[in-house]
C-alpha cells in the first residue's frame, strides 16, 4: 500500500551542487508529475511525463531536468541548484486513458533548502 | 494565462460551524475541477467535479461546479479540528491527463 514514494524527505545543498530527487509508484499509473510548493503560491507544475520515454515541460522547468526510463520511477535533477530552488517537492501520479482521467496521488514530499 | 484564484486565503472558525470555500477559474478547455486538503504532508484528494450543477458529498464535505460562472465551492458543515488543513483547488483540459493548475489554498484553522 505504498502508492507515492519520495526520497529524501529533507536536504540541505550548497549553492552550486547538483542532486537528484527520487519517486517511484506502485499503482502502474502511466502519468507522473513533479510540482513545487511555496508559501502562498500553491502548487507549479516543473515536468510531467505521460509514459516511460516521454517527458514535457509544466510551467516552471528552468533549472530542473527529468528522465522516465520505467513506468513506475520519475526522478527531478537538480544541476546547478540555486536558492530560488529552495521549495517543497511533491511527485504526483495518475491513470489516464482516453476520457478517464483518474485524480494525482501525491507523495509526502521533499523539502529543499539551498544554502 | 490559465489561473485559479480561492478565498479566503485563511479563515478561523469554531468547532460546530459550518464553512464555505470559494474557487473560481480560468482555464483553457477546462474538464475538470478538483479539491485536496493537506494537511502536513501529501495533498490529498476529496473530489473532483466535471459536469455543473450535481453536488458531491462525502460525510460533512460537499461541493458543486458551476461552469457558467466558472467557480465551485467546497462546504464543510459541523467543522472539527480535525478539519484544520488547507484545501487546494485545482482545474484542468482533458489533454495529458490532468494537467492541473492549482489555486494559492484557503487556510482553515477550527478552534476547539
Amino acid at each position: 500500500n505504498a502508492g507515492v514514494t519520495q526520497t529524501p524527505k529533507f536536504r540541505i545543498l550548497k549553492i552550486g551542487q547538483s542532486m537528484t530527487l527520487q519517486c517511484t509508484q506502485d499503482m502502474n499509473h502511466n502519468y507522473m508529475y513533479w510540482y513545487r510548493q511555496d508559501p502562498g503560491m500553491g502548487l507549479k507544475l516543473i515536468y510531467y511525463s505521460v509514459g516511460a520515454g516521454i517527458t514535457d515541460k509544466g510551467e516552471v522547468p528552468n533549472g530542473y531536468n527529468v528522465s522516465r526510463s520505467t513506468t513506475e520511477d520519475f526522478p527531478l535533477r537538480l544541476e546547478l541548484a540555486a536558492p530560488s530552488q529552495t521549495s517543497v517537492y511533491f511527485c504526483a501520479s495518475s491513470y489516464s486513458m482516453g476520457a478517464s482521467n483518474q485524480p494525482q496521488h501525491f507523495g509526502d514530499g521533499t523539502r529543499l533548502s539551498i544554502l | 494565462e490559465d489561473k485559479v484564484v480561492q478565498s479566503p486565503l485563511s479563515l478561523v472558525v469554531h468547532e460546530g460551524d459550518t464553512v464555505t470555500l470559494n474557487c473560481s477559474y480560468e482555464v483553457t478547455n477546462f474538464r475538470s475541477l478538483l479539491w485536496y486538503k493537506q494537511e502536513k504532508k501529501a495533498p490529498t484528494f476529496l473530489f473532483m467535479l466535471t459536469s455543473s450543477g450535481i453536488e458531491k458529498k462525502s460525510g460533512r464535505l460537499s461541493s458543486i461546479l458551476d461552469k457558467k460562472e466558472l467557480f465551485s465551492i467546497l462546504n464543510i458543515t459541523a467543522t472539527q479540528t480535525g478539519d484544520s488543513a488547507v484545501y487546494l483547488c485545482a482545474a484542468g483540459p482533458p489533454e495529458y491527463g490532468n494537467k492541473l493548475v492549482f489555486g494559492a489554498g484557503t487556510i482553515l484553522r477550527v478552534k476547539s
